[in-house]
Formats: structure tokens, C-alpha cells, sequence
């Protein structure tokens, strides 16, 4: 399967402030890729379908302007949080489409 | 709407015991039923997946069970040990090239010694 990985695993940022999460696919060139947010507890929410030079495909109720995503090659995609605040705070997950998803390890983002 | 519903929410087993999840879905356009396993703070692993044209499927401890007429499917850990602990969440996916996968609620599993 696909080897996926993210960067960064954990971040802490001040309300108001854009963080960026890379999710890369290290063997596998990926054209499509998805991005979850997870709250404690719960299930995986899909928030968008990266595609590889076009636009991402958002899920009803996920702001495109907060949640920007860029897939700009075959094997990286990222997730840019504008004005972060405390309620953003969640685990992001991306994963890849080949003949499976193949999810990364997760991004723990806590805004203060 | 939940898709595909998934039960008990969590399950407390004793080292050894099997335990059982249970999913169900409506949508007969899902054409693939993959489970996956999650440690806290870790993405989810695929563990297995099953399409409707088979009944069981058994890899190592695990098995799935796949009843199309009730559009259920299920799955079942052999043996169980304290390193199973963890969460599992069914998913199903359309057919038709997509690689979406809709979700269950997940099943927060604890094998105790």
C-alpha cells in the first residue's frame, strides 16, 4: 500500500494566525488525495477531495476560504487553516487514493 | 443521513474472547466494505476489506462476515489480545471509480487481560 506521511504531527498555534499541514505520498503518485478533520471520540469527517492541478472538491459546509488545500504535484497536497480558531483545533488526517486510502498519521492541531 | 451505521459504540472483551462488530448500510450502490483500525493520536490502518459478491473473508485473526440480502456486514477478531485495542471503523464506497468512502461511527474496542 501507499506510504503516507505528514508533517507536522503536532502544532500549537495563537487564535487568528494560518498553519499549513503538508501531507505527502512518499511512493505513490497520488492525483487524488482527501482531507479529514476527526474531533475526539468521533468518526472521521471528510472535509475536501484533492486533486492534483485543479481545484479541491469540498464537503457541504466546509468553508474554502478557511480550509485552502493545494495539490501542486503528485505526492505532496496541504491544508492551510486561515485565522485559526480555538474550534479548529482537531486532528486533520489527509489520505491517498490508489487502490485503496491509504491515511497518514494525522496532524493534532490545538489553537489557543 | 448515517450511511452506514455501526454498533455497539464500544466493547470491553476479555484476552482471548471474540468480539463482534456490526455494520449496516443502505445504499446498494456501495460495492466495497473495508474496515480500518486506529490507535489514539495515529491515522487509521486498513485491516481489511470485503466486496458483496463474497460472503466471508479471513485474514490472519480477522474475519468478515457479508450478508448482501440484509446489507450487513461484519467483523469479527479471533483470539483476541490487549494489543487489538483500539478503534474500528467500517466504511463503505461506491462503485463507478470513486474512491470516497463513507464512514462508520467507529467501535472503541478494549481487550483486557
Amino acid at each position: 500500500g501507499a506510504v503516507v506521511s505528514q508533517h507536522p504531527s503536532r502544532v500549537i498555534c495563537k487564535s487568528g494566525t494560518s498553519v499549513k499541514i503538508e501531507c505527502r505520498s512518499l511512493d505513490f503518485q497520488a492525483t487524488t488525495m482527501f482531507w479529514y478533520r476527526q474531533f475526539p471520540k468521533q468518526s472521521l469527517m471528510l472535509m475536501a477531495t484533492s486533486n492534483e492541478g485543479s481545484k479541491a472538491t469540498y464537503e457541504q459546509g466546509v468553508e474554502k476560504d478557511k480550509f485552502l488545500i493545494n495539490h501542486a504535484s503528485l505526492t505532496l497536497s496541504t491544508l492551510t487553516v486561515t485565522s485559526a480558531h480555538p474550534e479548529d483545533s482537531s486532528f486533520y488526517i489527509c489520505s491517498v487514493a490508489s487502490t485503496e486510502q491509504f491515511f497518514g498519521p494525522g496532524t493534532r492541531l490545538t489553537v489557543l | 443521513q448515517q450511511q452506514v451505521k455501526q454498533s455497539p459504540q464500544s466493547l470491553i472483551v476479555q484476552k482471548g474472547g471474540i468480539p463482534i462488530i456490526n455494520c449496516a448500510y443502505e445504499n446498494t450502490a456501495f460495492d466495497y466494505f473495508p474496515w480500518y483500525q486506529q490507535f489514539p493520536g495515529k491515522g487509521p490502518a486498513l485491516l481489511i476489506a470485503i466486496r458483496p459478491d463474497v460472503s466471508e473473508k479471513k485474514e490472519g485473526r480477522f474475519t468478515i462476515s457479508f450478508n448482501k440480502s440484509a446489507k450487513q456486514f461484519s467483523l469479527h477478531i479471533m483470539d483476541s489480545q490487549p494489543g487489538d485495542s483500539a478503534t474500528y471503523f467500517c466504511a463503505a464506497r461506491l462503485a463507478a471509480g470513486s474512491y470516497q468512502l463513507t464512514f462508520g461511527k467507529g467501535t472503541k474496542l478494549s481487550v483486557i487481560p
